[in-house]
């Protein structure tokens, strides 16, 4: 299956401030998914990024919140943008593969 | 809004214990049930993909069952060890316009001690 790689692995940022979340998989492919998991929550689908076209958000999940890119077939980043504490979460980003789905090893932010 | 549900919220075992845990998800719109193995600063390791009513797959000490109709799965580990502690996700693929999308469950928080 794929290999993806995602960094950064942790951070802790201020509040009011923005960070670029970066996945990169060994391998071309079409859609990628970024999910989040806020404290003593489920696994949230943000949105689905397709190479060429702008993402598709899920409800609840605005663009200018969470601008994603995908300038190509193995790359794409994921912004949290004006962070408030609440955007305290794991975020993963994760692709559609032989096995069913590959994920990143997560970036986990904390806001303060 | 898909709800899938997983049961219980955490479990604490002893080593060589048997364990299972249950995951519910709607009946409609099936196209695949998900199970994944998730340790702390790790990526979710996929453990089993399931489409059919009735399947039941083996890796190892863990399995699963799967039941569409009413809506079920479970997961089984025979004599847990140590290094099977970690949170068991569920999650619900449907089908047609959702195609591609995941819905998780919360979790199973498993403990296994010495």
């Amino acid at each position: 299956s794929a290999v993806i790689s995602q960094k950064p692995s942790r951070d802790i940022c201020q509040r009011g401030t923005s960070l670029t979340i970066q996945c990169q998989v060994d391998s071309q492919v079409t859609m990628m998914f970024w999910y989040r998991q806020q404290p003593g929550q489920s696994l949230t689908l943000i949105a689905t990024a397709n190479q060429g076209s702008e993402a598709t958000y899920e409800s609840g999940f605005v663009i200018d919140k969470f601008p994603i890119s995908r300038p190509n077939l193995t790359f794409s980043t994921l912004t949290v943008s004006n962070m408030s504490p609440e955007d305290s979460s794991i975020y993963l980003c994760s692709i559609q593969d032989r096995r069913g789905y590959t994920f990143g090893s997560g970036t986990r932010l904390t806001v303060v | 809004i898909l709800n899938v549900e997983q049961s219980p919220q955490s479990l604490h075992v002893q080593e060589g214990d048997s364990t299972n845990f249950t995951c519910s998800f709607p009946s409609s719109n099936f196209y695949a049930l998900h199970w994944y193995r998730w340790e702390t600063a790790k990526s979710p390791e996929a453990l089993f993909v399931m489409t059919l009513n009735g399947d039941e797959k083996k890796k190892g000490r863990i399995s699963a069952t799967l039941n569409t109709k009413e809506g079920y799965s479970y997961l089984y580990i025979k004599g847990s060890q140590p290094e099977d502690s970690a949170t068991y996700l569920c999650a619900f693929g449907a089908g047609g316009t959702s195609y591609g999308k995941l819905t998780f469950g919360q979790g199973t928080i498993l403990t296994v001690h010495p």
